[in-house]
């Protein structure tokens, strides 16, 4: 079964950027999507088709997909923006989510 | 605005078959390139897709699970609906439901809109 990994966690200083990655197989020749997950509440769509912000979502969220590696970009991090990052893709007919990376913005 | 909100009994017991409905909102489930999802996350842990219905009505089951699952369109109400046959604690979690779009036979995944979520525990 195809797998998507990030790492557990990543942190950033305030104004900083961060970089969160998903590897996974061939992952460059499909779309990824991002979702911001804050506790206790639903995820929310940040990132689809590899690149596209949906509306509402500042313009310091950017994504990047080539190769076996997709990457979320938070530029000027704010404090709000501390939350769990989900990477998902669709393979084989399955919809797969990376497990999980924790933004800590120190 | 488009809106979905899951409902169902928060506590089954083992061996016996969950059954969660999510109405929508806002929009018809019959129409559009849209992907009806079921999503699941145990508490504190990750996401986990558990299957999703087109808008035609063909279907989709995560592999691990797809023995036990069955979910369905109801065009009239327009809902859509999950069930879990034979639950252990495992299955403990918070189920989500959400939109997500694409083409018949691919998915863009892109769950743009989440119900806010109902928890079902599993347990005797």
């Amino acid at each position: 079964s195809y797998e998507l990994t990030q790492p557990p966690s990543v942190s950033v200083s305030p104004g900083q950027t961060a970089s969160i990655t998903c590897s996974g197989d061939k992952l460059g020749d499909k779309y990824a999507c991002w979702y911001q997950q804050k506790p206790g509440q639903s995820p929310v769509l940040v990132i689809y088709q590899d690149s596209r912000r949906p509306s509402g979502i500042p313009e310091r969220f950017s994504g990047s997909n080539s190769g076996n590696t997709a990457t979320l970009t938070i530029s000027g991090t704010q404090a709000t923006d501390e939350a769990d990052y989900y990477c998902q893709a669709w393979d084989s007919s399955t919809e797969v989510f990376g497990g999980g990376t924790k933004l800590t913005v120190l | 605005q488009v809106q979905l909100q899951e409902s169902g009994p928060g506590l089954v017991k083992p061996s016996q078959t969950l059954s969660l409905t999510c109405t929508v909102s806002g929009g018809s489930i019959s129409s559009g390139n849209y992907y009806w999802s079921w999503i699941r996350q145990p508490a504190g842990k990750g996401l986990e897709w558990v299957g999703h219905i087109y808008t035609s009505g063909s279907t989709n089951y995560n592999p691990s699970l797809k023995s036990r699952v069955t979910i369905s369109l109801d065009t009239s109400k327009n809902q859509f609906s999950l069930k879990l046959s034979s639950v252990t604690a495992a299955d403990t979690a918070v189920y989500y439901c959400a939109r997500g779009s694409g083409l018949r036979g691919y998915s863009y995944g892109q769950f743009d809109y989440w119900g806010q979520g109902t928890l079902v525990t599993v347990s005797s």
